[in-house]
């Protein structure tokens, strides 16, 4: 069966431009999350959701970061006005529901933020 | 709060040795921890998982772990390795609860490097 997909694989942007990165979960799998992975600081949490609400927005580093999630499927990160720390690997993962459940990981969008 | 250490980042050793991947945790509630995988350029695979019950973990690839609660310590080892073994091993806790429930919390990585 299909595991998690995102895209794009790679994404490279110039400083002050909008991404968007994708992650296709799992089919049927209600929890989504958010990491992302750092040579400074390393595998982060980010945000997840369960179905389309986001009980938990701790691990978004600023405001320039968001995220949504519609039909309890596709989950959308965006980040404006990108900045060069924000290059990293993004990493989603999803779950059959929340708590402590295997969490099945995307193989990640690299950013480059020039 | 939770948070996970591990000790060494790099772990050399020849193929068929023995090798311990270190992890120490702190946890103010109930514990759950985990060991992931990360090939080069892939995303992360679990290994094992501790829950609840027996504190030897046995998982994928001929891994095992042992939770230790006085020593805080969660050791992945593996009595022979392979070439293939060479990775990024990864040790995580589950959110303790709340609205962080099920969120993973990861070490710094160990790279594993196995030589010929």
């Amino acid at each position: 069966g299909a595991g998690v997909s995102q895209s794009p694989s790679n994404k490279v942007t110039e400083k002050g431009k909008d991404v968007e990165l994708r992650c296709d979960p799992i089919s049927g799998h209600t929890a989504l999350y958010w990491y992302r992975q750092s040579l400074g600081q390393g595998l982060e949490f980010l945000i997840y959701f369960q179905g389309n609400s986001a009980p938990d927005k701790s691990g978004l580093p600023s405001d320039r970061f968001s995220a949504e999630r519609t039909g309890g499927s596709v989950s959308t990160l965006t980040i404006q006005r990108t900045q060069q720390e924000d290059s990293a690997v993004y990493l989603c993962a999803s779950s059959k529901r929340t708590g402590h459940n295997e969490q099945f990981f995307g193989p990640g969008t690299r950013l480059t933020v020039l | 709060a939770q948070s996970v250490t591990q000790l060494d980042s790099q772990v050399p050793v020849f193929e068929e040795a023995p090798v311990e991947l270190r992890c120490n945790y702190s946890s103010s509630v109930s514990v759950y921890l985990f060991w992931y995988v990360q090939y080069p350029n892939q995303g992360l695979q679990l290994l094992l998982k501790y829950l609840s019950g027996s504190t030897l973990v046995k998982g994928i690839n001929g891994f095992e772990a042992e939770f230790n609660k006085s020593q805080t310590s969660f050791h992945l080892r593996k009595p022979s390795v392979h070439i293939s073994d060479t990775a990024e091993y990864f040790c995580a806790v589950s959110g303790d609860g709340g609205t962080s429930y099920g969120k993973l919390t990861f070490g710094q990585g160990t790279i594993l490097t196995v030589h010929p």
